[in-house]
């Protein structure tokens, strides 16, 4: 079964407005992580933002927040402020900490174009 | 963060010869590694887990003797693509995990094999 999904292969955005990138996830596992990458045209994978199970916040990183809605199993990525230099293949990603093997499985990835 | 290299970025290789790809943490000890495999506007594919001092693990479908993984010192690990064909033509990326217990993967730059 499929552990990350992302629903959106692609998106369109204005400069300066915020874009929402949908994530849901699948695990028994009490306790895990959830992760945002961004990959840019040149290949690197730069990490956003990451997401416990167990943390109360929402967590945030500057102009990235994670909407985690945890009932849903759901760990949207809200980028406020689009910037030309956001466009970009974004990916969810998910770690089960039990298993202690820091094995991540990753979501399929949405496209972003930021247009100016 | 912890930064992780790769060497080479980039290499073309002819049909039925072998490439090594270096994937190196060059500023904290990483117990674990991980290769992955993306082709273009896709996911990226994780194909073994290597731990310092003992054997890959290799996910299913990929095959060990051809994608031979080596992890021998704790900021180290190297993949060799063995008598490469154009199907094995991807981008290859390396992540290291800490020893520090955090939840954190680090990720190399990728390399981007062509073989002709």
């Amino acid at each position: 079964a499929q552990k990350i999904t992302q629903t959106q292969p692609g998106m369109f955005v204005q400069e300066k407005e915020a874009v929402t990138l949908d994530c849901t996830y699948d695990t028994s596992d009490p306790s895990y992580g959830l992760f945002w990458y961004k990959q840019p045209s040149s290949g690197e994978m730069i990490f956003l933002i990451y997401q416990g199970s167990y943390d109360q916040q929402n967590a945030t990183e500057g102009r990235y927040s994670l909407n985690f809605q945890k009932a849903r199993k759901s760990a949207n990525l809200v980028i406020s402020a689009s910037q030309l230099g956001d466009s970009a293949m974004y990916f969810c990603a998910m770690r089960e900490l039990l298993t202690g093997d820091y094995k991540l499985s990753f979501g399929a990835g949405t496209t972003v174009t930021v247009r100016a | 963060g912890a930064v992780v290299s790769q060497h080479p970025s980039r290499v073309i290789c002819k049909s039925g010869t072998s490439v090594k790809i270096e994937c190196r943490s060059l500023d904290f000890q990483a117990t674990t590694m991980f290769w992955y495999r993306q082709f273009p506007k896709q996911s990226l594919m994780l194909m073994a887990t290597s731990n310092e001092g003992s054997k890959a693990t290799y996910e299913q479908g990929v095959e060990k003797d051809k994608f031979l993984i080596n992890h021998a010192s704790l900021t180290l690990s190297t993949l060799t693509v063995t008598s490469a064909h154009p199907e094995d033509s991807s981008f290859y990326i390396c992540s290291a995990a800490g020893t520090s217990g955090g939840y954190e993967q680090y990720f190399g730059p990728g390399t981007r094999l062509t073989v002709t």
